[in-house]
């Protein structure tokens, strides 16, 4: 069974540019999210979607935004791209969605603005 | 709001002896659920092991057994016999066990474990 699958695996981008990233869970899997990881922050949230409807969402600006497809399939937009959004961004998928589920992720997309 | 803390930014421990991994958490939810990660140099998350607040007994999965003290509001990974491939990054975090399966996962900041042969 194919493990959660993320692409492109590195991105380089500059200031001001927009970036699309893409996810695809599981096979069965239904439920997606994207967290961000840097060294200064660490892992944080930054939204959840299930049978296409976003029901969660972190503390992030306006210029991150996601969506998902009628396959479970997810992408990630981040507009206007600044210095700070330099990071990994990993995408977990799990079957129903209950919270005692384990998530499983993806390798990441590595991210870099310049 | 929930919080995760990991002490340990970095341990070495010889191979085949037994490593604890310290995490403590904060919350103010009577539901919810620990997890535990590791994260090698390839960047992907695994699961090792969960541990639900309500559970009476200690999560065990292969080597890695989770020391669950809820009055002390800790959750230590316990890695038998250590191995090489063990090195990685070692994540805690924590969800609340609500009625929908939308919450997020808090992570802590991480441990950094080395396995010296």
């Amino acid at each position: 069974k194919a493990g959660v699958t993320q692409t492109p695996r590195y991105l380089i981008k500059t200031r001001g540019q927009q970036v699309t990233l893409s996810c695809s869970p599981i096979s069965g899997h239904r439920s997606v999210s994207w967290y961000q990881q840097t060294p200064g922050q660490g892992l944080q949230f930054l939204f959840e979607y299930f049978s296409e409807t976003q029901r969660n969402k972190g503390n992030f600006p306006g210029r991150f935004s996601g969506r998902q497809f009628s396959n479970s399939r997810s992408e990630m937009n981040v507009s206007t791209l600044e210095l700070g959004d330099s990071a990994l961004y990993l995408c977990a998928s799990s079957l129903e969605a209950a919270n005692n589920e384990k998530l499983f992720f993806g390798s990441g997309t590595q991210l870099s603005v310049l | 709001a929930q919080k995760i803390t990991q002490t340990q930014p970095g341990m070495f421990v010889q191979e085949k002896e037994a490593v604890t991994l310290d995490c403590t958490y904060d919350t103010s939810d009577q539901s919810y659920g620990l997890f535990w990660y590791k994260q090698p140099s390839s960047g992907e998350m695994i699961f090792l092991i969960y541990q639900g607040s309500y559970d009476e007994q200690n999560a065990t999965e292969g080597r890695y057994s989770l020391n669950f003290q809820k009055a002390r509001k800790s959750a230590n990974l316990v890695i038998s016999a250590s191995q090489l491939g063990d090195s990685a990054m070692y994540f805690c975090a924590m969800r609340a066990l609500r009625d929908f399966g939308n919450e997020k996962l808090t992570f802590g900041t991480g441990t950094r474990l080395t396995i010296i042969p």
